[in-house]
């Protein structure tokens, strides 16, 4: 069973524009969600990360947007730029075993 | 890649062939792990390892074996190499602060099987 659900799998988006990047869980038990940016030859890195006990959370351009009651969150790209261009994954984690559950990812394309 | 290192980045190996990856990494950390990437499957566990000599499998472990003698090196092996093990192969080690744990991840290998 697929503990967190992705979506889209590939996104196409005007430079300015906002990328929007949603994921849904499973399992209530999780300590908190973290989001994994990976640009071509390399690997996932970490982005930004939410505990379920904040409903947002924002780093300058990026921002999690957490809805505990419907177990979803969301990533949002403001002002998306051509540099934001990536794949994107979402995880679940469990912070008891280093239990880490990965979204099937997203590919983001910003058009300059 | 905070001290995680994979060799080799680029693979070609042929069908039946033993191949092994290996994973070093330079921070002392406990666990270590093997992922492998593909188009629409995302990230999927394929062992870790929770110490020296200690490993347990992922969700597609089918096919591969990992040792772990030294707790810098965690090496994974295709016993016999097949063409749906073609793929880019992560290695990942997790850390732990400010109450929650996290991943960083090598630069990856590709490996292509023919």
């Amino acid at each position: 069973q697929q503990q967190v659900k992705q979506s889209p799998q590939s996104l196409i988006v005007q430079k300015g524009g906002i990328s929007i990047i949603n994921c849904a869980y499973e399992n209530t038990a999780f300590d908190y969600f973290p989001w994994y940016q990976q640009f071509p030859g390399k690997g996932p890195a970490l982005l930004i990360a939410i505990r379920p006990d904040v409903s947002e959370k924002k780093e300058g351009r990026f921002t999690i947007s957490f809805n505990k009651s419907a177990k979803q969150f969301s990533l949002h790209i403001m002002d998306s730029q051509p540099g934001d261009s990536a794949t994107y994954f979402c995880a679940a984690v469990k912070n008891t075993g280093n239990q880490f559950y990965f979204g099937t990812g997203t590919s983001l394309t910003v058009i300059p | 890649d905070a001290g995680i290192t994979q060799s080799p980045r680029h693979k070609v190996t042929e069908t039946g062939t033993p191949v092994t990856l290996r994973c070093h990494q330079t921070e002392n950390h406990r666990y270590m792990y093997w992922y492998r990437q593909d188009p629409g499957h995302g990230l999927r566990l394929i062992h870790y390892s929770y110490g020296v000599k200690d490993t347990d499998k992922g969700e597609v472990s089918d096919g591969y074996s990992v040792s772990r003698s030294k707790t810098e090196d965690f090496l994974l092996t295709l016993e016999s190499a097949t063409s749906s093990q073609t793929s880019v192969y992560f290695c990942a080690i997790s850390d732990t602060g400010q109450g929650r744990v996290w991943y960083t991840f090598g630069s990856g290998t590709r490996l292509t099987v023919v």
